[in-house]
């Protein structure tokens, strides 16, 4: 079974610009997450799709952040003006409903923003 | 949010068992604990999680105090690969689904 594959694997752009995450979860999982590690920070939790839909969007930093997850499949994460404090790790993770916390993580995106 | 408390470094010999303590006293009667662990450069992985009984699988085994205020995570015979930093996880408020990490305790497992 594949697991969670996110794109790309590293990033590199310049304050101001725009990038695209993606995330191709466990197929069947209806559940998908996004988290970030910040330099030095702990991983926070970004928000919570059910199928198409947000659950929780709670963690979103500012509106500079947008997630779509179009036909409940792979989901992706856009940061539009791109700023140096946005630089870290992007995790996305997913689980099936009901596994309530199991997830299952992808290997992430590191994003540096110069 | 459920929050843990663990300390941030340990040592281990390759082959004993890693003790990997957790403080949770503010976790609720009906909230698990979740153990995963992040080995460098890599996503975290889940692990285990109980609520009151211990539990055992093929990773490792979770033992619950009887009042749920901590728990111990066990790596029965602790391998080189096992060097990771090990979270010890609350759920979030209100029945949400995000997992809470902190800074979580990174084992070093020595040859």
């Amino acid at each position: 079974e594949a697991g969670v594959t996110q794109f790309p694997s590293h990033s590199v752009i310049e304050k101001g610009q725009t990038v695209t995450l993606r995330c191709d979860p466990i197929s069947g999982h209806d559940n998908l997450y996004w988290y970030r590690r910040v330099m030095g920070k702990e991983i926070k939790f970004l928000l919570h799709f059910v199928k198409e839909s947000k659950q929780d969007e709670s963690g979103m930093p500012n509106n500079r952040f947008l997630a779509e997850r179009t036909g409940g499949t792979y989901s992706t994460l856009k940061v539009q003006p791109a700023e140096l404090e946005d630089s870290g790790v992007y995790f996305c993770a997913s689980s099936p409903l009901g596994l309530l916390h199991e997830q299952y993580f992808g290997p992430g995106t590191r994003l540096t923003v110069t | 949010d459920a929050k843990t408390t663990q300390p941030p470094s340990m040592d281990c010999a390759e082959g004993r068992a890693a003790n990997l303590p957790c403080n949770h006293s503010t976790i609720s009667g009906n909230e698990y604990v979740y153990w995963y662990r992040q080995i460098h450069s890599q996503g975290p992985q889940y692990i285990i999680h109980g609520l009151k009984n211990n539990e055992t699988n093929e990773m490792a085994s979770l033992i619950i105090t009887e009042d749920r205020k901590s728990s111990t995570l066990i790596l029965p015979h602790a391998t080189l690969r096992d060097t990771a930093v090990y979270y010890c996880i609350g759920p979030g408020q209100g029945g949400s689904e995000k997992l809470v990490f902190g800074k979580g305790t990174k084992l070093t497992v020595n040859p």
